[in-house]
């Protein structure tokens, strides 16, 4: 069965305090990684796709990097209006996808 | 501005009774999604469709059904069959296979 497990649950930040995200991920033959970003009572809104292992994507204070058995999401400098749930999830069949539990991230001014 | 619009934002349902929620898209996207959020959980997916008068049951298809006249249309219906509906449900669209999944701003639907 396919899985998706991120952590931590919840993470606080003084702003300008850089930290990862992790997304480990039990999927077979995974398609590609996807991470979005949740505000409370929004949809999520997309941020990157991963293809492969040694991938990289960034934009702005956020990088996404992916290994074999799991993804970072690696946050540079964070500001308050960063706060927020991040979600990643695993595609490996058409076009459906598997969901981690999300991390709340909250970054203190 | 095109997007995915869910309707109501807010819903409340009496014991017994079959409620509607709204999605539609703006997009020209293929493929449209239905998920269930609940409080610390990732999203599960309900039902999916990837082309207009086709649909198939996701992983918590019990007691939710669902219609594709239309491209840019997809309603859910919690049915009285869903002994648990309380949630956040959230719809999706997206243009192709690998291509990211596209979200409205979702429908929180309580139990009166």
């Amino acid at each position: 069965e396919d899985q998706v497990t991120q952590s931590p649950e919840a993470l606080r930040l003084q702003e300008g305090e850089s930290s990862s995200l992790n997304c480990s991920y039990t999927v077979s033959g995974l398609r590609g990684l996807f991470w979005y970003r949740q505000d409370p009572g929004k949809g999520p809104e997309f941020l990157f796709t991963l293809y492969s292992a040694g991938e990289e994507k960034e934009k702005e204070r956020l990088k996404a990097t992916l290994t074999k058995k799991e993804s970072f999401l690696h946050i540079t400098a964070p500001k308050p209006e960063d706060s927020a749930t991040y979600l990643c999830a695993a595609n490996n069949a058409g076009n459906m996808l598997t969901f981690g539990g999300g991390t709340r991230l909250m970054v203190k001014p | 501005d095109g997007g995915i619009t869910q309707s109501p934002k807010y819903l409340f349902r009496k014991e017994g009774q079959n409620v509607t929620l709204s999605c539609e898209q703006n997009l020209n996207h293929d493929a449209m999604y239905w998920y269930r959020q609940d409080p610390g959980q990732g999203l599960r997916l309900i039902y999916y469709s990837q082309i207009v008068n086709d649909f198939q049951k996701g992983d918590i298809a019990e007691g939710y059904s669902v219609s594709r006249e239309k491209k840019e249309s997809f309603p859910l219906t919690v049915t009285s069959a869903q002994k648990n509906p309380t949630a956040f449900y959230l719809c999706a669209s997206s243009i192709g296979d690998l291509q990211p999944q596209h979200f409205g701003d979702g429908t929180r639907l309580s139990i009166l």
